[in-house]
């Protein structure tokens, strides 16, 4: 199974800043990750697949790069709508495997 | 727009069985792989398992194979997850979610998820 580790676990940043999300696997996954947000009470949401292409209606401001094992969500100027918990997830292997998330709240 | 509903939750005993459905509207059912994940309370996303559009591939998570079948009748847009052997530590929302397809070659990321549905094992 791959790992997928997400880090920080938690990230506090002023609205306006930049946030920078890693996630690392524990093997190559080509370009096979997926982003997503998820809000409380609420559905996960894709923002990113294809490790960098942003999914319908997904604004500029969220970008994602890498490829093998390490991969970067970069949100520029957080709005108050990004407060959320960020998930990525491979899709390279069976079985699929999602990371712990990290958690963007205000500064 | 596309929607999913899923429906079935419930309280159940451990050692139980339940079938969570999830009903698929405002797309071609049948070409979209489609998955099942879960989520315990305050914790992360797991993802449960996995059915191509022709229901003749599936894939489980280890903490569920043998215990968990998901199945889909294409005939009425609806996904299943039968749920056998229930244990505490399944207790979560299920969400059903659609698959991305393009050129005939499914991508099991999901571009479209429901609201899920809460099942709760307990004695």
């Amino acid at each position: 199974e791959i790992v997928m580790t997400q880090s920080p676990a938690t990230l506090s940043v002023s609205p306006g800043e930049r946030a920078t999300l890693s996630c690392r696997a524990s093997q190559s996954v080509s370009s096979n990750l997926a982003w997503y947000q998820q809000k409380p009470g609420q559905a996960p949401r894709l923002l990113i697949y294809g490790a960098s292409t942003r999914a319908t209606g997904i604004p500029a401001r969220f970008s994602g790069s890498g490829s093998g094992t390490e991969f970067t969500l970069t949100i520029t100027s957080l709005q108050s709508e990004d407060f959320a918990v960020y998930y990525c997830q491979q899709y390279n292997n069976w079985p699929l495997t999602f990371g712990g998330g990290t958690k963007v709240e205000i500064k | 727009e596309v929607q999913l509903v899923e429906s079935g939750g419930g309280l159940v005993q451990p050692g139980g069985s339940l079938r969570l459905s999830c009903e698929a509207s405002g797309l071609t059912f049948s070409i979209y792989a489609m998955t099942w994940v879960r989520q315990a309370p305050g914790k992360g996303l797991e993802w449960v398992s996995a059915i191509s559009g022709n229901g003749g591939s599936t894939n489980y998570a280890d903490s569920v194979r043998g215990r968990f079948t998901v199945s889909r009748d294409n005939s009425k847009n609806t996904l299943y997850l039968e749920m056998d052997s229930l244990r505490a530590e399944d207790t979560a929302v299920y969400y059903c979610a659609k698959c991305f397809s393009a050129g005939n070659r499914d991508y099991y990321y999901t571009d479209v998820w429901g609201k899920g549905t809460t099942v709760s094992v307990s004695s």
